[in-house]
């Protein structure tokens, strides 16, 4: 049984730049959530998917957008790139609601 | 907001118990107790979670008072590799999307010494 997984590990970007992360979900996971850490905080919900459909969102602004595949992976995008975009972004799968298991997340640095 | 309060920080010497409290005093009936941890730049990693009961599994014990309004979690025998932060979350399991979401504070970071 394979893990969450994510990609790329590390990205560098300029501000006003679009960014495309990627995430895996775990073997027999259906929803997955993703996640912003900024240095030295807790894990900030950015918004979550359910069949390929978004299913909850937290306090970010409509540049930040997503998708879910019929796999199941995932993508979130975010558009016109700000310095406070710089974070660990993190993706986690889960059974519908049960317990979320997250990948080891993707470092984005905006420049 | 996180409905949870903890220790900024703990240490414990390795071999012992660690034990690591939170207060939720506004718990609601339909919320469990979820604990993660964060080992330095990785994931987040599930622990254990429970309702009510009392709660064991490979990793820990969760111990949560009658009223629910604290619980602590145990760690029986520390290692080096225990150090972390820990987070408690308060959660509505039955729901996804903005209700399932975890809420994550700043949690307490657990130093495990040699």
């Amino acid at each position: 049984e394979t893990g969450v997984t994510q990609s790329p590990t590390h990205l560098i970007k300029t501000r006003g730049q679009q960014v495309t992360l990627r995430c895996s979900s775990q073997s027999g996971h259906n929803t997955v959530s993703w996640y912003q850490q900024a240095l030295g905080q807790g894990p900030q919900f950015i918004f979550q998917y359910y069949r390929e459909e978004e299913n909850g969102r937290g306090n970010f602004p409509p540049r930040f957008s997503g998708l879910q595949f019929p796999n199941y992976s995932s993508e979130l995008n975010v558009n016109a790139l700000e310095l406070d975009d710089s974070a660990l972004y993190l993706c986690a799968s889960s059974f519908r609601s049960n317990e979320q298991f997250f990948g080891p997340g993707t470092r984005l640095t905006v420049l | 907001d996180a409905k949870t309060t903890q220790p900024t920080s703990m240490d414990c010497a390795e071999g012992r118990a660690a034990n690591l409290p939170c207060n939720h005093s506004t718990i609601s009936g339909n919320e469990y107790v979820y604990w993660y941890r964060q080992i330095h730049s990785q994931g987040p990693q599930y622990i254990i979670h429970g309702l009510k009961n009392n709660e064991t599994n490979e990793m820990a014990s969760l111990i949560i008072t009658e009223d629910r309004k604290s619980s602590t979690l145990i760690l029986p025998h520390a290692t080096l590799r225990d150090t972390a932060v820990y987070y408690c979350i308060v959660r509505v399991s039955n729901y996804g999307g903005s209700q399932g979401n975890l809420i994550f504070g700043k949690g307490t970071k657990l130093s495990v010494k040699p």
